[in-house]
């Protein structure tokens, strides 16, 4: 079972340069998250989409744009990279719904010089 | 609005002593509340949730938690440590001001587990 796959797992950028994280998910999941994880800081949301063609806001979006390109992808784009977005990026699905649990990816290892 | 506080950020404990980790969460409404265990170098698994079926859930690997309203609690414990219980674990909470159900998590807590 794949479940949640990101990619890249390593990436070290410059600052100014731009990527995108992929994310991609086969579990059939309406809604998928982009997360950021700091020391200390525990996950905080960066943008989450609900479904299909939707995306909103999270905690802390600014300096990131993303895609849902479809139900199963989910893209995060940095576009002027900040040594401040250095961090761990994981990518997450879920049911919709209150009760329903997250299942998330391995994680994307970016370090901005 | 909902949070979550989890109390030390690092705790540690010798292999076959109980675990105990501690969660309180902040709500208005009964809470939908989430132990997450994160490995090193690995993402978030569940552990187990609590949707108000019961107060005691019991989750994989051994571990539960006890649901106590009237102290605000969610509480991690585990019998005997092992090993490989050495990881991060994370509580979180619904999020109930939409109705798309984010988690709100709290900052972790670290497991360390001496031989």
């Amino acid at each position: 079972n794949a479940g949640v796959t990101q990619t890249p797992k390593f990436q070290v950028l410059k600052t100014g340069q731009s990527m995108t994280l992929q994310c991609a998910q086969d579990m059939n999941h309406n809604s998928m998250y982009w997360y950021r994880q700091d020391p200390g800081m525990g996950l905080r949301l960066i943008y989450y989409s609900a479904s299909e063609g939707t995306t909103d806001k999270g905690e802390v979006p600014n300096g990131y744009n993303v895609s849902r390109l479809n139900k199963r992808e989910f893209s995060l784009r940095l576009e002027s990279a900040a040594p401040s977005q250095t961090s761990v990026y994981f990518c997450a699905s879920s049911e919709v719904g209150y009760n329903q649990p997250q299942h998330f990816g391995d994680g994307t290892r970016l370090s901005i010089l | 609005a909902q949070s979550v506080t989890q109390l030390g950020s690092h705790v540690s404990v010798s292999e076959g002593a109980l675990v105990l980790l501690r969660c309180n969460y902040s709500s208005s409404v009964p809470p939908y509340l989430f132990w997450y265990v994160q490995y090193p170098n690995q993402g978030l698994q569940l552990l187990l949730k609590y949707t108000s079926a019961a107060t005691l859930v019991k989750g994989i690997n051994g571990f539960e938690a006890e649901f106590k309203k009237s102290e605000t609690s969610f509480h991690l414990t585990k019998p005997s440590a092992h090993m490989s219980d050495a990881a991060e674990y994370f509580c979180a909470v619904s999020d109930l001001r939409g109705s798309q159900g984010n988690l709100i998590f709290g900052k972790g807590t670290k497991l360390s587990v001496k031989p």
